[in-house]
C-alpha cells in the first residue's frame, strides 16, 4: 500500500541555520505530494504541494521538489526562523481515497 | 471568512459514554475527512465521505461513527466501543481530490 517515510526528529537548529527535512514514498500510479505544517495545539496548514514529477513547491520561504527517480519530496528552507519551530507533515494523495500523511518531523529553532 | 470549525476545542468523556464532534465548513467542498492524531505520530484516516448521504471506513473506523445528512457537516460520535479515544481529532475537507483544507481540531480525554 501507499506508504510514506520522514526522518525522525526533533531536528534542533540555530537561527538562520539551513534547513533539510527529508520524505520518501511508496505509491502505485502518479501521487500529488504535499508538506503540511502544524503549530501547537493546532490543526494542519498546508505549506506546499507539488502534483507531478519534477514540478518545485514553494511557499514562505519553503521549498520541495518531486522527484520521481528517487521517489522523494525533501522540504528545505535556506534560513530558518524562531516562528518556524513546528511539526511537518509530508503527505501524498493519489486520488483513490484520502491523503497519507507521514509520522511528522519536529523542528525546533532557537534564537 | 470561509472556513472549517470544530467543536469543542476540548472534550472529557467518562468510561461508557458516546460523545460527539462537530465539523462544519463553508468552503461548499464535497469531501470531509476524520482524522485521529495520537502523540508523535501521523494522522490517521478514520471516516471519510465524498458526498452527501455516503461514507466510508478509513484504516481505523472500529469504536467510531459518521453522518452526512449535509454538505457543510460531518459529525463523529466516538462510542463507547472505543476503548483507547483518547487523542487530537482533526477534521478536513476538499474540493479537488487533494488538496484538504484542515480545521483547529478536538482534544477528547478519557477520565
Amino acid at each position: 500500500g501507499d506508504s510514506v517515510t520522514q526522518m525522525e526528529g526533533p531536528v534542533t537548529l540555530s537561527e538562520e541555520a539551513f534547513l533539510t527535512i527529508n520524505c520518501t514514498y511508496t505509491a502505485t500510479g502518479y501521487p500529488s505530494l504535499f508538506w503540511y505544517v502544524q503549530y501547537p495545539g493546532e490543526g494542519l496548514q498546508l505549506l506546499l504541494k507539488a502534483t507531478k514529477a519534477d514540478d518545485k513547491g514553494s511557499n514562505k520561504g519553503f521549498e520541495a521538489t518531486y522527484r520521481k527517480e528517487t521517489t522523494s519530496f525533501h522540504l528545505e528552507k535556506g534560513s530558518v526562523q524562531v516562528s518556524d519551530s513546528a511539526v511537518y507533515f509530508c503527505a501524498l494523495d493519489t486520488g483513490r481515497r484520502a491523503l497519507t500523511f507521514g509520522s511528522g518531523t519536529r523542528l525546533q529553532v532557537q534564537p | 471568512d470561509g472556513g472549517i470549525t470544530q467543536s469543542p476545542k476540548y472534550l472529557f468523556r467518562k468510561e461508557g459514554q458516546n460523545v460527539t464532534l462537530s465539523c462544519e465548513q463553508n468552503l461548499n467542498h464535497d469531501a470531509m475527512y476524520w482524522y485521529r492524531q495520537d502523540p508523535g505520530q501521523g494522522l490517521r484516516l478514520i471516516y471519510y465521505s465524498q458526498i452527501v448521504n455516503d461514507f466510508q471506513k478509513g484504516d481505523i473506523a472500529e469504536g467510531y461513527s459518521v453522518s452526512r445528512e449535509k454538505k457543510e457537516s460531518f459529525p463523529l460520535t466516538v462510542t463507547s466501543a472505543q476503548k483507547n479515544p483518547t487523542a487530537f481529532y482533526l477534521c478536513a475537507s476538499s474540493q479537488d481530490a487533494n488538496t484538504q483544507y484542515f480545521g483547529p481540531g478536538t482534544r477528547l480525554t478519557v477520565l
